[in-house]
């Protein structure tokens, strides 16, 4: 069984502009979740999406945008990007609301130059 | 809000030493527990979890017992070998209730195992 997939695994892009980043999760899984690994400041709560609603957002400024699609995958937008978005970012998912057990991809490096 | 404090590293043993690597939580409600693993360059994977008070959590040598008295969920193994060399994470999950339904990360402990 596939676990979740993550697409680019490697991007560059320059100061202000945008990146679309991409999540399959797991198949049955309905809720997907973003995090983000900045160097030195650990993993951080992005968003959570479940059944095509977002349904909590960590503490990030709008341009960090997102939806998730019929088929429950995902998208993570980041507009206006700045040098400190260079990160990992981690897509996962897990069964629903009632699905204790999150499973994380092997995530989207993002450098900003 | 909830929070898990983890030993600060980066700790550094010889391969087939006993490992520890402490993680304690605060939290409201009756949350679940996990320890994750990140292998250089790579992503998060889950190494094992506890649901509830005693549940012992145990994956390829590494083990965790949920302690509600202490708030303690601490990684142990009994001998760890180079290939254990990784990036540590504790982390809790509250049960959901309306929008608070994601995990919370300790800071993470980097374990290096020598030859």
């Amino acid at each position: 069984e596939a676990g979740v997939t993550q697409s680019p695994t490697h991007l560059i892009k320059t100061r202000g502009q945008q990146v679309t980043l991409r999540c399959s999760p797991i198949s049955g899984h309905t809720s997907v979740y973003w995090y983000q690994q900045a160097l030195g400041l650990g993993l951080q709560f992005l968003l959570w999406y479940d059944e095509g609603e977002e349904r909590n957002r960590g503490n990030f400024p709008p341009r960090f945008s997102g939806r998730q699609f019929p088929n429950y995958s995902s998208e993570l937008n980041v507009n206006a990007l700045e040098l400190e978005d260079s990160a990992l970012y981690l897509c996962a998912s897990s069964w629903g609301t009632r699905g204790n057990t999150i499973y994380f991809g092997e995530g989207s490096w993002l450098t900003v130059v | 809000g909830d929070s898990v404090t983890q030993m600060e590293g980066p700790v550094t043993l010889s391969e087939e030493a006993f490992l520890t690597i402490n993680c304690t939580y605060t939290a409201t409600g009756y949350p679940s527990l996990f320890w994750y693993v990140q292998y250089p360059g790579e992503g998060l994977q889950l190494l094992l979890k506890a649901t509830k008070a005693d549940d012992k959590g145990s994956n390829k040598g590494f083990e965790a017992t949920y302690r509600k008295e202490t708030t303690s969920f601490h990684l142990e193994k009994g001998s760890v070998q180079v290939s254990d060399s990784a990036v540590y994470f504790c982390a809790l999950s509250t049960p959901p209730s309306g929008s608070a339904r994601q995990l919370t990360f300790g800071s993470g402990t980097q374990l290096t195992v020598l030859p």
